[in-house]
């Protein structure tokens, strides 16, 4: 168990749909980073939040957006969904000396 | 921006032989951090290197990091089914910010 946890696991929705993906990180990371992964693909980095505020962006859509909230949990915002869009998201938080933590995962399929 | 390519993108291995992937990054990296995904389950950290040329060890695990800090390999002596998943290296930008970048990973399936 990594600390970090992520709801909900799966998610079935339906194109042009709208949902929200949670992620808590390990107690005192600050930093909350996300990732797509399509079946058998690679780690997409889509996002990272440090204590707050954006850090990094990497490949992530205009349909998709993020934040981190005072307590530090993050929420993933996928709207409009395609069909594309279904994969694994992960989230992962890290402390000061970077080594990520990931999350169990959320898969989202889109019908 | 930084790209961080693996080699090879697939590999089988008969159970007792042993396995290499290799981790190639397009800019020299402050670091790179190896993970392990085992099937149906979430990136777990491995180790990390930091220093020009260091070799670490866990067991039956070797990583190095090379003198460039460019890339960076895994090799497994005599692979056993608890090793089948993918290898992910993520390698840390060495000016700026700092972004880690994952490569593409490199799944390994072990024949018994």
């Amino acid at each position: 168990d990594s600390g970090v946890t992520q709801t909900p696991k799966h998610l079935i929705t339906a194109t042009g749909q709208r949902v929200t993906l949670r992620c808590s990180p390990r107690s005192g990371d600050l930093s909350v980073y996300w990732y797509q992964q399509s079946l058998d693909q690679g780690l997409q980095f889509l996002i990272q939040y440090y204590n707050g505020e954006e850090r990094a962006k990497g490949n992530i859509l205009e349909r998709f957006s993020a934040q981190q909230f005072p307590d530090l949990h993050s929420e993933l915002n996928l709207s409009s969904l395609e069909l594309g869009d279904s994969a694994l998201y992960f989230c992962a938080s890290s402390s000061q000396h970077y080594t990520q933590y990931f999350g169990p995962g959320t898969r989202l399929t889109v019908l | 921006g930084q790209q961080v390519m693996q080699i090879p993108q697939y590999q089988h291995v008969q159970e007792g032989e042993d396995f290499t992937t290799y981790c190639n990054s397009s800019t020299t990296l402050s670091n790179i951090q190896w993970y392990k995904q085992r099937p149906g389950g979430h990136p777990v950290f491995l180790i990390q290197l930091v220093k020009s040329g260091e070799v670490k060890k866990q067991k039956r695990l070797t990583f190095q990091f090379g003198e460039a800090k460019k890339n960076s390999s895994l090799h497994i002596t005599a692979t056993q089914t608890t090793d089948v998943g993918t290898y992910f290296c993520a390698g840390r930008d060495s000016g700026g910010y700092q972004k880690v970048t994952f490569g593409t990973g490199t799944k390994l399936q072990v024949i018994p």
